[in-house]
C-alpha cells in the first residue's frame, strides 16, 4: 500500500469550476499535511499547508484535512486555465529517526477555456 | 519569502566527467535541505536528505559515492554527480526546510536539468 496516494487524473474541469483534489495516506501519526503545485518543466512551488482538522482557506484555495479518515482535499475555486498543473500532495510524521516526508505521485489537473 | 536559488540551471557535461549542483536559501535558514530527482513525466525521487554539519541520509538504492552531499551551512548544500553516465541525465531539484517555524514545510529551488553525453 502506498503511503500517500493520489488519483493520477488526469482531471479535467471547465473554467470557472470548482476542482476537487484529493488524497490519502498511510500513517495515522502523521502531523502536518502540504499541497504543491508543480507546472510542466518546473520544480513544485508550496500553495497549502494544513496542520489541523478542519478546513484553511487562502484565496481561491481551500485545504481540508480528516485526520480520522486519513484524508486531505485540495479545492479550487473559479478555475482558470493557469491552474492546469500537477498537484502534489505531501503528509510529514514521525520516522525512523526523525520526521519524513512523504509526496504522492500527484494528480494532474487541466482546465478548459 | 522562502526563497531557494539552484545553480546552473541547465548543464551539459561529457560521460566520466563530475557536476556540482548548488542549492541557497536566500532569505531563511535551513537546518534541513533535500534533494530529489525527477525523470520526464515521472514523480518525485527523494535522493538524500543532509542537515547542516552532519553526513547526508541516503534513500535506499541510491549510491552515496556517486551522488556526493556536502551541507556546508545553514544556506548553502551542494550535490555533485560523480562519473556522470547518460543514465544519469534528469531534472535534479533541492528543497529546504526552515530551522525556525513551520519547520516542515519544504520549500524548492527552480531544480537542474542535466544532460549527460
Amino acid at each position: 500500500q502506498k503511503e500517500v496516494e493520489q488519483n493520477s487524473g488526469p482531471l479535467s474541469v471547465p473554467e470557472g469550476a470548482i476542482a476537487s483534489l484529493n488524497c490519502t495516506y498511510s500513517d495515522r501519526g502523521s502531523q502536518s499535511f502540504f499541497w504543491y503545485r508543480q507546472y510542466s518543466g518546473k520544480s513544485p512551488e508550496l500553495i497549502m499547508s494544513i496542520y489541523s482538522n478542519g478546513d484553511k482557506e487562502d484565496g481561491r484555495f481551500t485545504a481540508q484535512l480528516n485526520k480520522a479518515s486519513q484524508y486531505v482535499s485540495l479545492l479550487i475555486r473559479d478555475s482558470q486555465p493557469s491552474d492546469s498543473a500537477t498537484y502534489l500532495c505531501a503528509v510529514n510524521g514521525p520516522h525512523t529517526g526523525g520526521f519524513k516526508t512523504i509526496f504522492g505521485a500527484g494528480t494532474r489537473l487541466f482546465v478548459k477555456a | 519569502g522562502a526563497v531557494v536559488s539552484q545553480h546552473p540551471s541547465r548543464v551539459i557535461c561529457k560521460s566520466g566527467t563530475s557536476v556540482k549542483i548548488e542549492c541557497r536559501s536566500l532569505d531563511f535558514q535551513a537546518t534541513t535541505m533535500f534533494w530529489y530527482r525527477q525523470f520526464p513525466k515521472q514523480s518525485l525521487m527523494l535522493m538524500a536528505t543532509s542537515n547542516e554539519g552532519s553526513k547526508a541520509t541516503y534513500e535506499q538504492g541510491v549510491e552515496k559515492d556517486k551522488f556526493l552531499i556536502n551541507h556546508a551551512s545553514l544556506t548553502l548544500s551542494t550535490l555533485t554527480v560523480t562519473s556522470a553516465h547518460p543514465e544519469d541525465s534528469s531534472f535534479y531539484i533541492c528543497s529546504a526546510s526552515p530551522t525556525q517555524g513551520l519547520i516542515y514545510e519544504q520549500y524548492f529551488g527552480p531544480g537542474t536539468r542535466l544532460t549527460v553525453t
